[in-house]
């Protein structure tokens, strides 16, 4: 089955404690991306990446890195967590072509205490 | 950059159709996409547009105005399922970088 995993799916943590989200795609998608979603503010695309070893900052990049050494496996990784980290995360995949549908992973809720 | 506006509610009645828009501003345009997103879940695509015009596609179409800045999702013969938000978002030039909606969320009432 096609599709987007994420791990873990809720985390409550506290401020400072570095983490890791998971994200792997199994579709042989060039395209992935980090989303974060509060209320009243959508979803804001925080990294993307549009291929591997290739990666790019968003439009709310601060306080979060990526990396993409394998195609399959995009991880965002949270060095110093605050509590304005706090949010619903989303990973996403997509193909090279533009105006490909983007597939989304279940989310991860996150709480940083 | 890339700007969004769409209505924050709406609510309609079971069989109704419905019309949700959305306006943007960008720099570029690299077209339109429509997702569907129910509470808890993740969001799932419905549409892209990329000329002017409608798509339709079963019971959502959308529609297209480039000039305008202006896209809107139709839903017709609403279930209680189509109770959900609906996000608008569009690409920068490159069609990387997404720009979304803040979503409006529907309630279908019985």
């Amino acid at each position: 089955e096609a599709q987007v995993t994420q791990n873990p799916r809720y985390l409550i943590t506290v401020t400072g404690k570095k983490l890791t989200v998971t994200c792997s795609q199994n579709m042989n998608h060039e395209y992935m991306s980090w989303y974060r979603q509060d209320p009243g503010l959508g979803l804001r695309q925080i990294y993307y990446s549009m291929n591997v070893e290739v990666t790019d900052k968003g439009d709310v990049p601060e306080g979060y890195k990526v990396s993409r050494k394998e195609k399959r496996n995009f991880p965002l990784i949270l060095e110093s967590p605050s509590p304005n980290q706090t949010s619903l995360y989303f990973c996403a995949s997509s193909g090279e072509v533009t105006g490909d549908e983007q597939y989304f992973g279940p989310g991860t809720r996150l709480t940083v205490t | 950059g890339q700007n969004i506006d769409q209505p924050t509610e709406m609510t309609a009645t079971e069989g109704a159709i419905v019309q949700i828009n959305c306006t943007y501003q960008t720099s570029g345009f690299n077209g339109l996409f429509w997702y569907q997103q129910h509470a808890g879940e993740a969001p799932t695509f419905l549409s892209y547009n990329v000329l002017d015009g409608l798509e339709e596609k079963g019971r959502f179409s959308s529609f297209l105005s480039r000039s305008k800045g202006y896209s809107y999702l139709l839903l017709k013969e609403l279930q209680m399922k189509d109770s959900a938000s609906y996000l608008c978002a569009v690409p920068d030039n490159y069609g990387q970088n997404f720009v979304f909606g803040p979503g409006t969320r529907l309630s279908v009432l019985p």
